[in-house]
């Protein structure tokens, strides 16, 4: 079983919806990351959190330590949005620094 | 700043060839590392490096090596190239690896095919 889990894999959606991604590990953490990869292949850091709630601009993450869960929101989504998302969460097992990331939610928002 | 730069973009190589992909950031960041991403599978890390002169191995590090001669580069080195090492290969970078958590910053990566 994968240590990093992300659902959906694939979604679609129209312009305008809201959107979730959701982010589930079974390892403990020091800290999650979401990060966006667009078409062109680059990546991006979008939230790093270890605690409750984070927001920039129409994005939102959310993290429940306890759960062991995190979920990333688009408001009002737009077709830049389209994307892949990755979560990816930093273990306290094996050597410090390193991710273990999940394997991505596709995301194509429709006009 | 010119952040995480990879070169290059591209590169087809011949089995058995051996290749140096190159990283270099400015941003005076400890903690390097390298990725590998394959179709239907999370990012992979292949080496790292927690400052000059210090490099550790990943996840996936067989054909590979690395050195850290300087805080600004981390180059990947193929020593023998194999058609199971078709992949995207990324390089990041971050502050520091210990303590605060610190954000991660990515290359725009490395296309490489092994025919």
């Amino acid at each position: 079983k994968n240590e990093v889990e992300q659902s959906p894999q694939n979604l679609t959606a129209q312009e305008g919806e809201f959107i979730t991604i959701n982010c589930s590990y079974s390892v403990g953490i020091s800290a999650l990351h979401w990060l966006q990869q667009h078409p062109g292949g680059g990546i991006v850091s979008l939230f790093m959190l270890s605690s409750g709630k984070k927001k920039h601009g129409r994005l939102i993450a959310t993290i429940n330590i306890q759960e062991k869960h995190s979920s990333l929101h688009i408001t009002a989504s737009h077709p830049r949005d389209s994307a892949v998302y990755i979560c990816a969460v930093r273990s306290y097992r094996g050597s410090q620094g390193n991710l273990i990331f999940g394997k991505g939610t596709k995301l194509s928002v429709k006009p | 700043n010119a952040g995480v730069t990879q070169t290059p973009k591209f590169q087809v190589l011949k089995t058995g060839q051996s290749m140096t992909l190159q990283c270099a950031q400015d941003m005076n960041h400890e903690y390097m590392s390298w990725y590998r991403q394959d179709p239907g599978m999370g990012l992979r890390l292949i080496h790292y490096s927690v400052g000059a002169g210090i490099t550790d191995q990943g996840e996936v590090p067989n054909g590979y090596n690395v050195s850290r001669s300087t805080t600004e580069d981390f180059p990947l080195r193929l020593l023998s190239a194999a058609p199971s090492q078709t992949s995207v290969y990324f390089c990041a970078s971050s502050y520091s690896w210990v303590g605060t958590n610190y954000e991660q910053y990515f290359g725009p990566g490395t296309r490489l095919t092994v025919t």
